[in-house]
């Protein structure tokens, strides 16, 4: 058990529709990090929050957002959703930014993850 | 710019016999390394990371990888596979000491046979 849990764990919809997936981080941890994983594209990057603020952005279509509260938990939104959407979608979480003397090697943990169904 | 190429898309070896896992890496900063480990329908699970501390890094569950920095390498082996090794395995690659985000391999679905 990394620490870092996620909800929901399964989610079935319908193509057009919009849903919201919840990340928790580890206690302590600031940075948050999403990440999808699909058949043809693997596991990429899709946006990382540091204390609020996001602080990079990899292959995020516009059709998805996200934010990181005060509280450090996290939301990734998925609207318009499409077929291509089906994947699963990773939280992680990390000690700082994955840099400093805290953890320079940029060390992250993840969540069991929430499958994504759009019929 | 940084990628990370696991060699084998599948691997499948007899229990007990010797794992290899091959990935390579090209990075322009100087790279952190990892392997994670996925079990189906479970989540990522780290199983080594590379500190610069020693090249050769052993991990949990018998792993080990060899950080070899003229061949842009860092295999995964372990001397004896057992059956709850069967897992999709994924070879990371990020910038030391920079952040941001990490960059997986494609994946080696590793079978156990017995």
């Amino acid at each position: 058990d990394s620490g870092v849990t996620q909800t929901p764990k399964h989610l079935i919809t319908a193509t057009g529709q919009r849903v919201t997936l919840r990340c928790s981080p580890r206690s302590g941890d600031l940075s948050v990090y999403w990440y999808q994983q699909s058949l043809d594209q693997g596991l990429q990057f899709l946006i990382q929050y540091y204390n609020g603020e996001e602080r990079a952005k990899g292959n995020i279509l516009e059709r998805f957002s996200a934010q990181q509260f005060p509280d450090l938990h996290s939301e990734l939104n998925l609207s318009s959703l499409e077929l291509g959407d089906s994947a699963l979608y990773f939280c992680a979480s990390s000690v700082g930014g994955g840099l400093g003397v805290q953890n320079p090697y940029n060390e992250q943990f993840f969540g069991p993850g929430t499958r994504l169904t759009v019929l | 710019a940084q990628s990370v190429t696991q060699l084998d898309s599948h691997v499948s070896v007899s229990e007990g016999t010797p794992v290899l896992l091959r990935c390579n890496y090209s990075s322009s900063y100087s790279p952190s390394l990892f392997w994670y480990v996925q079990h189906p329908n479970k989540g990522l699970q780290l199983l080594l990371k590379y500190t610069s501390a020693a090249t050769l890094v052993k991990g949990i569950n018998g792993f080990e990888a060899e950080f070899k920095k003229s061949e842009t390498s860092f295999h995964l082996t372990k001397p004896s596979a057992h059956m709850s090794d069967a897992a999709e395995y994924f070879c990371v690659v990020t910038r030391y000491n920079q952040g941001g985000k990490l960059i997986f391999g494609q994946g080696t679905e590793l079978s156990v046979k017995p």
